[in-house]
């Protein structure tokens, strides 16, 4: 049972565009979320992260957004730039802390 | 300072076989994780410690799993009888405290492969 669901296997975007990468998640009881970002031989770094009580979270050219009620949540990143290619994972806490399978970004030049 | 190292990087073994994989945390570093990412698959939570409470095993798939961890340094995941669906990359991370609130990072991983 997923309790953190990331749709998406990939996604391809224009350099200099936005990148909108989106997670799904179950447990309501979740109240801390978090983004982390993978490159090929190298552990997860975080990136950004956003607690329950608030709907959005800014930092550069990173953004996530959350909706509670349809228990979504979106991380934008604002121009796309080429050392953004990695895999995404969206993850989220309560007592232990679930990740997502992973969304590969590639942005195209 | 450094960051979570882990060895080996790479480990091929015989299915049947025993294996430990070492993580290094952040020194200062109160919690320590191990998780395990299959092909394709996300992140695997595994087990957790947290200075000297008892430590969370409730994802170790099963008991020919098992972790140690001394103080608040190194740890090792141990598996024993391996099995080819045990391949996959086991990543280690540390952090300040609880990680709900707090960022985790993570070692580079050390991937096996059961022959």
């Amino acid at each position: 049972d997923q309790q953190v669901k990331q749709n998406s296997p990939s996604l391809s975007v224009q350099e200099g565009r936005i990148s909108i990468l989106n997670c799904d998640y179950t447990n309501s009881m979740f109240d801390y979320f978090l983004w982390y970002k993978k490159y090929p031989a190298e552990g997860p770094t975080f990136l950004i992260s956003i607690s329950s009580i608030k709907d959005k979270n800014e930092d550069g050219r990173f953004t996530v957004f959350l909706n509670k009620s349809a228990k979504h949540l979106s991380l934008h990143i604002v121009p796309s730039q080429p050392g953004d290619s990695a895999v995404y994972f969206c993850a989220a806490s309560v007592d232990k802390i679930i990740f997502g399978k992973g969304t590969r970004l590639h942005i195209l030049p | 300072g450094a960051g979570v190292s882990q060895s080996p990087s790479n480990k091929v073994t015989e299915k049947g076989k025993d294996v430990e994989l070492r993580c290094d945390p952040i020194s200062g570093h109160t919690a320590l994780y191990w998780y395990r990412q299959r092909l394709g698959q996300g992140l695997e939570f595994l087990i957790y410690f947290q200075g000297n409470s008892a430590p969370d095993k409730s994802g170790l798939p099963s008991d020919r799993f098992s972790a140690e961890r001394t103080g608040e340094s190194v740890s090792t995941l141990t598996i024993q009888r391996t099995q080819q669906e045990d391949s996959a990359v086991y990543l280690c991370a540390s952090s300040l405290a609880w990680a709900g609130h707090n960022e985790q990072f993570f070692g580079p991983g050390t991937r096996l492969t059961v022959l």
